[in-house]
């Protein structure tokens, strides 16, 4: 299947301070990319839904000037958590399809996943 | 509001074993995904399921979708050790393909 590839893996940072998480399709182009956020032991809520030259899509009760997206390209896509606070502490993990032209190109691709801990 | 329900949550056997866990949703969708998640890793694909009567197999795991239903199981055949880990059943959500709404997962643990 496509790769797609997630940086970093962990990351620790300070209370107040912004990361920024990448996610890379490798041998595909992905117009559209998606932000899933997982607490422990708990499932994987969707947090955004990025394309390639426009604004994110943000799920409900996800604040868009803390979770900033940005899709420059069509191999990457950014998501910076700004000002961040412990309760921000989750496993971040990216997904990106092939395309929508053909039924089976819609499957989700899972980047390896960012756990984030703010100290 | 699309939902997601797997059961069971938690799932504990014993190697040789036999299992199924269930995946309910509420909403017509013709296409369902499971996945395998292993503690502190990401997601891995284990089926796609495309069209209603769909059945996959992959070594012990099996996958089926009734659509009309909206139920899809994986079936554990024999289980193994190494089948130990979190299973996700997914669907669609709408808006962009590839947006997917996740059951809560199923532990599973298999014991020698």
């Amino acid at each position: 299947g496509a790769v797609v590839s997630q940086h970093p893996s962990w990351v620790i940072c300070k209370s107040g301070t912004s990361v920024k998480i990448e996610c890379r399709s490798l041998d595909f182009q992905a117009t559209t990319m998606f932000w899933y956020r997982q607490f422990p032991k708990q499932s994987l809520m969707l947090m955004a839904t990025s394309n390639e030259g426009s604004k994110a899509t943000y799920e409900q009760g996800v604040e868009k000037d803390k979770f900033l997206i940005n899709h420059a390209s069509l191999t990457l896509s950014t998501l910076t958590v700004t000002s961040a606070h412990p309760e921000d502490s989750s496993f971040y993990i990216c997904s990106a399809t092939l395309g929508q032209s053909r039924v089976w190109d819609t499957e989700a691709f899972f980047g390896q996943g960012t756990r984030l801990t703010v100290v | 509001e699309l939902k997601v329900e797997q059961n069971p949550l938690f799932l504990s056997m014993q190697e040789g074993k036999n299992y199924t866990i269930y995946c309910n949703y509420s909403t017509t969708s013709d296409r369902l995904y499971w996945y395998r998640q292993d503690p502190g890793k990401s997601l891995e694909s284990l089926f796609v399921l495309l069209s209603n009567g769909a059945v996959k197999q992959e070594g012990r795991l099996m996958a089926s979708l009734d659509t009309k239903a909206r139920l899809s199981t994986l079936h554990i055949t024999a289980a193994v050790h190494d089948l130990s880990a979190t299973y996700f059943c997914a669907v669609e959500g709408g808006g962009s393909q590839g947006n997917l709404i996740f059951g809560k997962g199923t532990k599973l643990s298999v014991k020698p």
